[in-house]
């Protein structure tokens, strides 16, 4: 069973255009979510992270919106720039039993010159 | 500080062999939690170990196992190794204050190819 849903493989923009990348969860008990960003032949890098007490957190160019009541969170670039090509994992995590960090299967972003 | 490292970067392995993958975590941090990704899966969390103890499991076989050492470094070891097993090994590692809200800090990864 797929708790954290990443639904789109893959999103294409041009440089300099807004990018919202999109995670859906199913359990109630995550109350902290993230989103990594991994290159190839790299690990994955923490971006940016949000706290379910709050529905918004912004770092720079990257704001991360939560709405609890559709399981539903969403990462916004603006603006997009081609370092930004790269996989984005959506991930996930509670307290107790859920502690660990579930992750979506990731969305590949191409940012176009 | 240096980073979470992995060794070693590439791995591969016979069917029916064991592998034992490293991990070196960043200084202070205690808890260490070990990854798989194949295509197409996302990470699939195989386990976290905190103060040498397991403290949560993934659903994996019986084959994959870890531990954690007094220096907080973890291990891990397939044993019969399968096809299926090939995939990218990632290890992280975070702080010990509140971890399950910590960010996870990862390694490059160990890529095994089982033949």
């Amino acid at each position: 069973d797929q708790q954290v849903k990443q639904n789109s493989p893959s999103l294409s923009v041009q440089e300099g255009r807004i990018s919202i990348l999109n995670c859906d969860y199913t359990n109630s008990m995550f109350d902290y979510f993230l989103w990594y960003k991994k290159y190839p032949a790299e690990g994955p890098t923490f971006l940016i992270s949000i706290s379910s007490i709050k529905d918004k957190n912004e770092d720079g160019r990257f704001t991360v919106f939560l709405n609890k009541s559709a399981k539903h969170l969403s990462l916004h670039i603006v603006p997009s720039q081609p370092g930004d090509s790269a996989v984005y994992f959506c991930a996930a995590s509670g307290g107790g039993a859920n502690s660990k960090l579930t992750f979506g299967k990731g969305i590949t972003l191409s940012v176009r010159p | 500080k240096a980073g979470v490292t992995q060794t070693p970067r590439y791995l591969i392995k016979t069917r029916g062999q064991q592998v034992t993958l490293s991990c070196s975590p960043i200084s202070g941090h205690r808890s260490v939690s070990w990854y798989q990704q194949t295509p197409g899966q996302g990470l699939q969390f195989l386990f976290e170990y905190f103060s040498e103890t397991q403290r949560n499991k993934g659903n994996f076989p019986g084959r994959f196992s870890g531990r954690q050492f007094s220096n907080s470094r973890s291990e891990m070891n397939v044993s019969t190794l399968e096809l299926g097993d090939s995939a990218l090994y990632l290890c992280a590692s975070s702080s010990d204050r509140r971890s399950y809200n910590s960010p996870l800090h990862f390694g490059n990864g160990t890529r095994l190819t089982v033949t």
